[in-house]
Protein backbone atom coordinates (compact mmCIF):
# COMPACT_ATOMS: atom_id res chain seq x y z
CA UNK A 1 0.00 0.00 0.00
CA UNK A 2 0.96 3.59 -0.44
CA UNK A 3 1.00 6.34 1.77
CA UNK A 4 2.06 10.12 2.35
CA UNK A 5 2.39 11.55 5.78
CA UNK A 6 2.63 15.21 6.31
CA UNK A 7 2.71 15.38 10.23
CA UNK A 8 2.46 19.19 10.38
CA UNK A 9 -1.05 20.13 10.03
CA UNK A 10 -0.48 23.98 11.03
CA UNK A 11 2.56 26.30 10.70
CA UNK A 12 2.74 29.76 11.93
CA UNK A 13 5.31 31.73 10.92
CA UNK A 14 5.90 35.96 10.53
CA UNK A 15 6.69 37.26 7.15
CA UNK A 16 10.51 36.62 6.10
CA UNK A 17 10.80 33.87 8.03
CA UNK A 18 11.40 30.60 6.14
CA UNK A 19 9.43 27.32 6.72
CA UNK A 20 9.94 23.81 5.88
CA UNK A 21 7.15 21.30 5.29
CA UNK A 22 7.48 17.56 5.86
CA UNK A 23 6.48 15.05 3.70
CA UNK A 24 7.13 11.05 3.97
CA UNK A 25 6.04 8.63 2.10
CA UNK A 26 5.79 5.00 1.98
CA UNK A 27 5.91 2.87 -1.37
CA UNK A 28 7.22 -0.63 -2.63
CA UNK A 29 7.62 0.41 -6.21
CA UNK A 30 11.25 0.86 -7.08
CA UNK A 31 9.72 3.82 -9.54
CA UNK A 32 7.29 6.73 -9.22
CA UNK A 33 7.00 10.47 -8.81
CA UNK A 34 6.33 12.84 -5.82
CA UNK A 35 4.67 15.71 -6.58
CA UNK A 36 3.66 19.06 -4.09
CA UNK A 37 0.35 21.24 -4.67
CA UNK A 38 -0.87 24.60 -3.46
CA UNK A 39 -4.00 24.78 -2.10
CA UNK A 40 -4.41 29.06 -1.98
CA UNK A 41 -8.03 29.92 0.28
CA UNK A 42 -9.71 30.00 -3.50
CA UNK A 43 -9.49 26.68 -3.83
CA UNK A 44 -7.89 25.47 -6.59
CA UNK A 45 -5.05 23.18 -5.92
CA UNK A 46 -2.18 24.36 -7.74
CA UNK A 47 1.01 22.32 -9.19
CA UNK A 48 4.55 23.18 -7.77
CA UNK A 49 7.00 20.31 -8.52
CA UNK A 50 6.92 16.90 -10.13
CA UNK A 51 10.11 14.52 -8.91
CA UNK A 52 10.81 11.22 -10.00
CA UNK A 53 12.50 8.67 -7.51
CA UNK A 54 15.53 8.30 -10.23
CA UNK A 55 16.25 11.68 -9.60
CA UNK A 56 17.50 13.25 -6.27
CA UNK A 57 18.94 16.30 -7.20
CA UNK A 58 17.84 19.17 -5.02
CA UNK A 59 15.57 21.74 -6.95
CA UNK A 60 15.19 25.57 -6.25
CA UNK A 61 12.61 27.84 -7.96
CA UNK A 62 12.84 30.96 -6.69
CA UNK A 63 11.92 30.98 -3.02
CA UNK A 64 10.80 27.64 -3.32
CA UNK A 65 13.07 24.30 -2.21
CA UNK A 66 13.16 20.84 -2.39
CA UNK A 67 14.64 18.10 -0.59
CA UNK A 68 14.45 15.08 -1.82
CA UNK A 69 16.07 11.81 0.10
CA UNK A 70 15.77 8.62 -1.17
CA UNK A 71 16.98 7.11 1.94
CA UNK A 72 14.51 8.46 4.55
CA UNK A 73 11.72 8.59 2.15
CA UNK A 74 11.41 12.20 2.55
CA UNK A 75 10.25 15.03 0.15
CA UNK A 76 10.77 18.38 2.39
CA UNK A 77 9.44 22.10 0.70
CA UNK A 78 10.81 24.92 1.91
CA UNK A 79 10.15 28.66 1.90
CA UNK A 80 12.55 30.90 2.18
CA UNK A 81 11.35 34.08 3.21
CA UNK A 82 8.17 33.69 3.66
CA UNK A 83 5.48 35.78 2.21
CA UNK A 84 1.35 36.81 3.06
CA UNK A 85 0.84 35.61 0.22
CA UNK A 86 1.92 31.98 0.72
CA UNK A 87 -0.36 31.35 3.32
CA UNK A 88 -2.36 28.23 1.76
CA UNK A 89 -2.63 24.43 2.41
CA UNK A 90 0.14 22.73 0.72
CA UNK A 91 -0.06 19.08 -0.21
CA UNK A 92 2.60 16.71 -0.87
CA UNK A 93 1.40 13.76 -2.95
CA UNK A 94 2.85 10.07 -4.37
CA UNK A 95 1.42 9.05 -8.20
CA UNK A 96 0.11 5.43 -7.57
CA UNK A 97 1.65 2.80 -9.92
CA UNK A 98 -1.89 1.67 -11.18
CA UNK A 99 -2.80 4.81 -12.82
CA UNK A 100 -0.37 7.37 -14.35
CA UNK A 101 -3.04 10.21 -13.02
CA UNK A 102 -3.93 8.62 -9.71
CA UNK A 103 -2.35 10.52 -6.87
CA UNK A 104 -2.35 9.63 -3.14
CA UNK A 105 -2.23 12.79 -1.17
CA UNK A 106 -0.91 13.62 2.46
CA UNK A 107 -3.12 14.92 4.73
CA UNK A 108 -2.11 18.86 3.83
CA UNK A 109 -0.29 21.17 6.05
CA UNK A 110 -1.99 24.73 6.51
CA UNK A 111 0.90 27.56 6.41
CA UNK A 112 0.15 30.76 7.80
CA UNK A 113 1.95 33.83 7.20
CA UNK A 114 1.25 36.83 8.99
CA UNK A 115 2.45 40.57 8.48
CA UNK B 1 -8.49 31.34 -20.92
CA UNK B 2 -8.16 28.10 -20.40
CA UNK B 3 -9.19 25.97 -17.60
CA UNK B 4 -11.78 23.93 -15.45
CA UNK B 5 -14.76 25.66 -14.33
CA UNK B 6 -17.15 23.71 -11.46
CA UNK B 7 -20.23 24.86 -10.65
CA UNK B 8 -21.88 25.46 -8.29
CA UNK B 9 -19.54 26.90 -6.23
CA UNK B 10 -22.11 25.88 -3.31
CA UNK B 11 -25.37 23.88 -2.78
CA UNK B 12 -26.93 22.79 -0.70
CA UNK B 13 -29.18 19.85 -0.80
CA UNK B 14 -31.62 18.12 1.47
CA UNK B 15 -30.88 14.20 2.44
CA UNK B 16 -32.61 12.06 0.06
CA UNK B 17 -32.05 14.12 -3.12
CA UNK B 18 -29.94 13.63 -5.82
CA UNK B 19 -27.49 16.06 -7.48
CA UNK B 20 -24.94 16.81 -9.94
CA UNK B 21 -22.30 18.99 -9.80
CA UNK B 22 -20.70 20.23 -13.17
CA UNK B 23 -17.10 20.17 -13.87
CA UNK B 24 -15.98 21.46 -17.74
CA UNK B 25 -12.46 21.88 -19.17
CA UNK B 26 -11.26 23.83 -22.17
CA UNK B 27 -7.48 22.83 -22.42
CA UNK B 28 -8.15 19.45 -24.57
CA UNK B 29 -6.95 17.16 -21.67
CA UNK B 30 -7.74 13.89 -22.34
CA UNK B 31 -8.11 12.68 -18.63
CA UNK B 32 -10.49 14.18 -16.10
CA UNK B 33 -10.83 13.16 -12.20
CA UNK B 34 -12.89 14.19 -9.25
CA UNK B 35 -11.72 14.32 -5.78
CA UNK B 36 -13.34 14.41 -2.49
CA UNK B 37 -11.78 16.80 0.53
CA UNK B 38 -12.69 16.46 3.90
CA UNK B 39 -11.12 18.60 6.81
CA UNK B 40 -8.20 17.12 7.85
CA UNK B 41 -7.73 14.24 5.65
CA UNK B 42 -6.24 15.48 1.77
CA UNK B 43 -8.28 14.37 -1.20
CA UNK B 44 -9.64 11.52 -1.90
CA UNK B 45 -10.18 10.12 -5.36
CA UNK B 46 -13.87 9.35 -6.26
CA UNK B 47 -13.95 8.51 -10.15
CA UNK B 48 -11.38 9.59 -12.86
CA UNK B 49 -11.68 9.02 -16.70
CA UNK B 50 -8.92 8.57 -19.10
CA UNK B 51 -11.04 9.14 -22.08
CA UNK B 52 -14.65 9.49 -23.68
CA UNK B 53 -17.26 6.86 -22.82
CA UNK B 54 -14.61 5.31 -20.28
CA UNK B 55 -14.66 5.92 -16.37
CA UNK B 56 -13.03 3.92 -13.56
CA UNK B 57 -13.89 4.01 -9.93
CA UNK B 58 -12.01 5.32 -7.40
CA UNK B 59 -11.57 4.89 -3.74
CA UNK B 60 -14.62 6.14 -2.40
CA UNK B 61 -17.27 5.65 -5.48
CA UNK B 62 -19.70 4.14 -3.55
CA UNK B 63 -22.86 6.53 -3.85
CA UNK B 64 -21.56 8.20 -6.67
CA UNK B 65 -21.97 8.68 -10.02
CA UNK B 66 -20.39 9.83 -13.30
CA UNK B 67 -20.87 10.15 -17.20
CA UNK B 68 -17.93 11.30 -19.93
CA UNK B 69 -20.21 12.16 -23.09
CA UNK B 70 -17.95 14.76 -24.49
CA UNK B 71 -14.37 15.44 -23.72
CA UNK B 72 -14.56 18.47 -22.03
CA UNK B 73 -17.67 17.63 -19.74
CA UNK B 74 -17.55 14.99 -16.85
CA UNK B 75 -20.19 15.88 -14.24
CA UNK B 76 -20.73 14.00 -10.80
CA UNK B 77 -23.71 12.96 -9.35
CA UNK B 78 -23.80 12.87 -5.64
CA UNK B 79 -26.55 10.44 -5.19
CA UNK B 80 -28.33 9.66 -1.90
CA UNK B 81 -26.97 6.53 -1.08
CA UNK B 82 -23.87 8.45 -0.16
CA UNK B 83 -24.31 8.31 3.56
CA UNK B 84 -22.01 11.45 4.58
CA UNK B 85 -22.15 13.95 1.34
CA UNK B 86 -21.07 16.99 2.92
CA UNK B 87 -17.60 17.96 1.48
CA UNK B 88 -15.59 19.93 -1.04
CA UNK B 89 -15.46 18.29 -4.16
CA UNK B 90 -12.80 19.20 -6.36
CA UNK B 91 -12.78 18.46 -10.45
CA UNK B 92 -9.53 17.57 -12.35
CA UNK B 93 -7.39 17.11 -15.54
CA UNK B 94 -4.46 15.99 -16.54
CA UNK B 95 -2.68 15.34 -20.38
CA UNK B 96 -2.67 11.71 -21.19
CA UNK B 97 0.69 10.20 -20.04
CA UNK B 98 1.79 13.50 -17.93
CA UNK B 99 2.49 11.67 -14.45
CA UNK B 100 0.78 13.19 -12.42
CA UNK B 101 0.54 16.72 -12.90
CA UNK B 102 -3.26 17.96 -12.41
CA UNK B 103 -5.16 20.80 -13.45
CA UNK B 104 -7.76 21.88 -10.98
CA UNK B 105 -10.92 23.70 -10.83
CA UNK B 106 -11.88 25.79 -7.91
CA UNK B 107 -14.47 23.20 -6.09
CA UNK B 108 -17.83 23.15 -5.04
CA UNK B 109 -19.06 23.05 -1.81
CA UNK B 110 -21.69 20.76 -0.83
CA UNK B 111 -23.57 20.89 2.60
CA UNK B 112 -26.33 18.42 3.02
CA UNK B 113 -28.92 20.00 5.55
Amino acid sequence: AQKVTQAQTEISVVEKEDVTLDCVYETRDTTYYLFWYKQPPSGELVFLIRRNSFDEQNEISGRYSWNFQKSTSSFNFTITASQVVDSAVYFCALRRTDSWGKLQFGAGTQVVVTP
Amino acid sequence: DGGITQSPKYLFRKEGQNVTLSCEQNLNHDAMYWYRQDPGQGLRLIYYSQIVNDFQKGDIAEGYSVSREKKESFPLTVTSAQKNPTAFYLCASSIVGTPGELFFGEGSRLTVL
